[in-house]
């Protein structure tokens, strides 16, 4: 069964560093996401992506991320300068452009640690 | 607005025993809406959907829900709990823009 799959699994950085974390949509999916999960909190919305452009953001979605599919297949998410409280798992998830469902594909999460 | 409403944040019951998982929505257009699954340090799993077909909806290792629009809820149970089962349950609201909403969570103990 396709799955949606995210790199890397755990990524250490330091306070004030770019990081990109990368994702691989399903191959047929059109409608992209990210979510965060700070430690013992909810999934929160980031951001969506569609047509090559953003859909819908949140306001944690600031001018420190940005959002790109730099091919047909990796989406990725990048923060500028990390700082502490982006300390989260990172879930990608993506689906197709059925209107029956809404029901997104949830990768494995990639877990970043801002030290 | 749309929302997601779960209550309780922690639920502990004995292994056999019966597993209710609480969850209220609101929202202004017939809802989709999903019960995600998550053990610790893992992704989320999808346990069961309602997209306006039937209003019992059965998922994966025993779980059903039951959407009852007059109370705007979509309750989890299983009827009989299992050590597995202990986790991180999550009901979310797809919504007509582009995002899911989740609630905040109910961590599920199940008691030997």
């Amino acid at each position: 069964e396709p799955e949606v799959t995210q790199t890397p699994s755990h990524q250490v950085t330091q306070m004030g560093q770019e990081v990109i974390l990368r994702c691989v949509p399903i191959s047929n999916h059109l409608y992209f996401y990210w979510y965060r999960q700070i430690l013992g909190q909810k999934v929160e919305f980031l951001v969506s992506f569609y047509n090559n452009e953003i859909s819908e953001k949140s306001e944690i979605f600031d001018d420190q991320f940005s959002v790109e599919r730099p091919d047909g297949s990796n989406f990725t998410l990048k923060i500028r300068s990390t700082k502490l409280e982006d300390s989260a798992m990172y879930f990608c998830a993506s689906r197709t452009a059925s209107q029956s469902s809404y029901e997104q594909y949830f990768g494995p999460g990639t877990r970043l640690t801002v030290t | 607005a749309q929302s997601v409403t779960q209550l309780g944040s922690h639920v502990s019951v004995s292994e056999g025993a019966l597993v209710l998982l609480r969850c209220n929505y609101s929202s202004s257009v017939p809802p989709y809406l999903f019960w995600y699954v998550q053990y610790p340090n893992q992704g989320l799993q999808l346990l069961l959907k309602y997209t306006s077909a039937a209003t019992l909806v059965k998922g994966i290792n025993g779980f059903e829900a039951e959407f009852k629009k007059s109370e705007t809820s979509f309750h989890l149970t299983k009827p009989s709990a299992h050590m597995s089962d202990a986790a991180e349950y999550f009901c979310a609201l797809g919504t007509g823009g582009f995002k899911t909403i989740f609630g905040a969570g109910t961590r599920l103990f199940v008691k030997a």
